[in-house]
């Protein structure tokens, strides 16, 4: 299974721009890099994903560099409600075609006012 | 449209209960994962489903946690004689289909399940 590391925490402070950078050395060749969100007491939330290159969306943008054996997400301007975990993860397509999540620990974001 | 929903949100137990935790995934979405969550840890995968067929059970602990998915909707995580280790957040996630890994996956909140 393909896996990721990525930094256990990171502070940041309202109206600065986070860069959180995960590294998944064996990712496979179909493989897609997704980043979810989960705040306590809730659920993962799906915030981005990407293939190559650079994807963004209204709440973040993922760079991915041509090797693809890293990632970084990018936060504009985070605000205190950004404060939660975030979970950097490679996609493993199982035999039976069907795809399953492996999750890190995850990178704790706290924002400070 | 409505989410992935789990009942109950919280379940405490005695230590030799059975207890049944239900998913109701989004409407229409093929697959269905359930996933246990220990604190402070990222959650770890237990079972697959792609409509009513169980193809995946490779993560469930032991044989007293036991899955089904009858209809290909609702699904029903069942674990019997619990134990104390047990206890944790059992998420359940849907998506809609089948295939790459660029189905993202929606989940619930999860069931809390306390073990005494």
């Amino acid at each position: 299974l393909a896996k990721t590391t990525q930094p256990i925490s990171m502070d940041s402070y309202e109206g600065q721009e986070v860069n959180i950078t995960c590294s998944h050395n064996n990712i496979a060749t179909n493989d897609y890099i997704t980043w979810y969100q989960q705040f306590p007491s809730q659920g993962p939330r799906f915030i981005i994903q990407g293939y190559k290159t650079k994807v963004t969306n209204e709440v973040a943008s993922l760079f991915i560099p041509a090797d693809r054996k890293s990632s970084t997400l990018s936060l504009p301007r985070v605000s205190l409600s950004d404060t939660a975990v975030y979970y950097c993860l490679v996609g493993d397509i199982m035999n039976s075609g069907y795809s399953t999540l492996t999750f890190g620990k995850g990178t704790m974001l706290l924002v400070s006012p | 449209g409505a989410g992935v929903s789990q009942s109950p949100r919280y379940k405490v137990a005695k230590r030799g209960q059975d207890v049944a935790l239900r998913c109701d995934p989004i409407s229409g979405h093929v697959s269905l994962f359930w996933y246990q969550q220990a604190l402070g840890q990222g959650p770890e995968f237990l079972t697959y489903f792609q409509n009513e067929a169980q193809l995946d059970k490779s993560g469930l602990p032991s044989d007293r946690f036991f899955a089904e998915r009858p209809e290909g909707s609702v699904s029903t995580l069942k674990i019997q004689r619990t134990q104390q280790e047990d206890s944790a957040v059992y998420l359940c996630a849907s998506s809609l289909e089948t295939g790459p890994s660029n189905q993202p996956q929606h989940f619930g909140d999860g069931t809390r399940l306390s073990i005494l």
